[in-house]
């Protein structure tokens, strides 16, 4: 059964560095998506992308995020300089048309020292 | 902001045992969904409903979508041990472009006692 793939499962990073999370959507999905969870927290929204180019964001998406879809398999999530408070697993997420329920890749545990 | 408040936030329950949990909101979804999460993973689809009233299962699980869209409950029968985790529900809110995005509630964290 097709499923979403994310790299690195864990990255440990200094504040103040670049990292990127890197995603391979199931293959014939169109709409894609990034949420963060928080240890102990709820999974929250992050960015919505969609045609080659964000469809929504939420008000965790700031200046310091982007997202790209480089080729036609990967999909990712750039922090450009990283803060303690970005510690968190990152969930990128897949469907095929937009209403159609989002199926979640397994995440990258990312920490901030 | 919206919220989706679950409960119990967490439940003790011995195996066999069936389990009910709710999840109200005071916005209007079209679309619930349910996700069951284990530890280190991703959140796994476990039932979507589409319509307010619906009433849906899967296997041992079985969920119904609120008449008034404000709410979803999420009843497992007969619980066994691999039923542990985080159990989320989500609204689907649109978004821009054919988008949606899910906003999603504060968890149930099942353990079962064998």
């Amino acid at each position: 059964e097709p499923e979403v793939t994310q790299t690195p499962s864990h990255q440990v990073t200094q504040m103040g560095q670049e990292v990127i999370l890197r995603c391979v959507p199931i293959s014939n999905h169109l709409y894609f998506y990034w949420y963060r969870q928080i240890l102990g927290q709820k999974v929250e929204f992050l960015v919505s992308f969609y045609n080659n180019e964000i469809s929504e964001k939420s008000e965790i998406f700031d200046d310091q995020f982007s997202v790209e879809r480089p080729d036609g398999s990967n999909f990712t999530l750039k922090i450009r300089s990283t803060k303690l408070e970005d510690s968190a697993m990152y969930f990128c997420a897949s469907t095929e048309s937009g209403a159609n329920e989002q199926f979640f890749g397994p995440g990258t545990r990312l920490t901030v020292l | 902001g919206q919220q989706l408040n679950q409960s119990p936030q967490s439940m003790f329950i011995q195996e066999g045992e069936d389990v009910s949990m709710n999840c109200t909101s005071s916005s209007i979804f079209n679309t619930w969904l349910w996700y069951k999460q284990e530890p280190g993973e991703g959140p796994v689809l476990l039932i979507a409903l589409y319509k307010a009233g619906e009433l849906t299962s899967n296997g041992r699980l079985t969920a119904q979508f609120g008449i008034t869209r404000k709410d979803s409950f999420l009843n497992i029968s007969a619980s066994i041990p691999s039923d542990v985790g985080i159990y989320f529900c989500a609204g689907q809110r649109a978004g821009t472009s054919g988008t949606y995005k899910y906003i999603f509630g504060t968890g149930t964290r099942l353990k079962v006692l064998a």
